[in-house]
């Protein structure tokens, strides 16, 4: 069975510093690996997506994300981070033939001034 | 593009009535659209899966019979609470996959959620 582990419920970060969000999967095949992001009260945005091709996908707003199947993890990067980056960030695996995503914990960024 | 709205965002309601959430994608053809039930502070937990004129399949736990899915279209699935209790109290959010011919069809697009409060 897919599962995904975000490994920290939450993470600080000073405005202008960058920022790495941490995504572990267990799949079988090769997944389908999304980043989705919530602000407090809304629904989730996508930022991100890897199907196949090249490891190193590039998002909205700045963000990117790393495939290393060695290490099951598909992290998310972003070199200068803005207080409106602020919110629940959620990493979710797909499976091929794709009928439902399952989806991490969540982690909450919160940036500091 | 692949907009999906809700309504209503926020709902109200005593215990034992029932309330019906709309889930629409704008400006595309969804032939399976996706319910997901979040609690505060929680990840999304998959409710069900509902294709477009076929019946609903519903994750283990999900109780058929109280959340009722109709996909009567291919822009419109509707997620309806039966005789809602406090316990019934959380976030609903559904997702729409486009259908094939309209764009990327391995991507969910989801709407804004509703808020249900049962007093």
């Amino acid at each position: 069975a897919q599962s995904v582990t975000q490994p920290d419920i939450h993470i600080t970060v000073s405005e202008g510093a960058s920022l790495e969000l941490r995504c572990n999967y267990s799949y079988g095949a090769t997944p389908y690996l999304f980043w989705y992001v919530q602000s407090p009260g809304q629904g989730l945005q996508l930022l991100l997506k890897y199907f196949s091709g090249d490891t190193l996908v590039q998002g909205i707003k700045g963000f990117e994300a790393e495939f290393k199947r060695s290490q099951s993890s598909f992290n998310l990067r972003k070199p200068s981070v803005h207080w409106s980056d602020a919110a629940e960030y959620f990493c979710a695996v797909g499976s091929t033939g794709f009928q439902k995503l399952v989806f991490g914990t969540g982690t909450r960024l919160l940036v500091s001034p | 593009g692949a907009v999906v709205s809700q309504h209503p965002s926020r709902v109200i309601c005593k215990s034992g009535t029932s309330v019906k959430i709309e889930c629409r994608s704008l400006d595309f053809q969804a032939t399976t659209m996706f319910w997901y039930r979040q609690f505060p502070k929680q990840s999304l937990m998959l409710m069900a899966t509902s294709n477009e004129g076929s019946k609903a399949t519903y994750e283990q736990g999900v109780e058929k019979d109280k959340f009722l899915i109709n996909h009567a279209s291919l822009t419109l699935s509707t997620l309806t609470v039966t005789s809602a209790h406090p316990e019934d109290s959380s976030f609903y959010i559904c997702s729409a996959r486009v259908a094939s011919g309209f764009g990327d069809t391995d991507t969910q697009y989801f709407g804004p959620g509703t808020r249900l409060t049962v007093l």
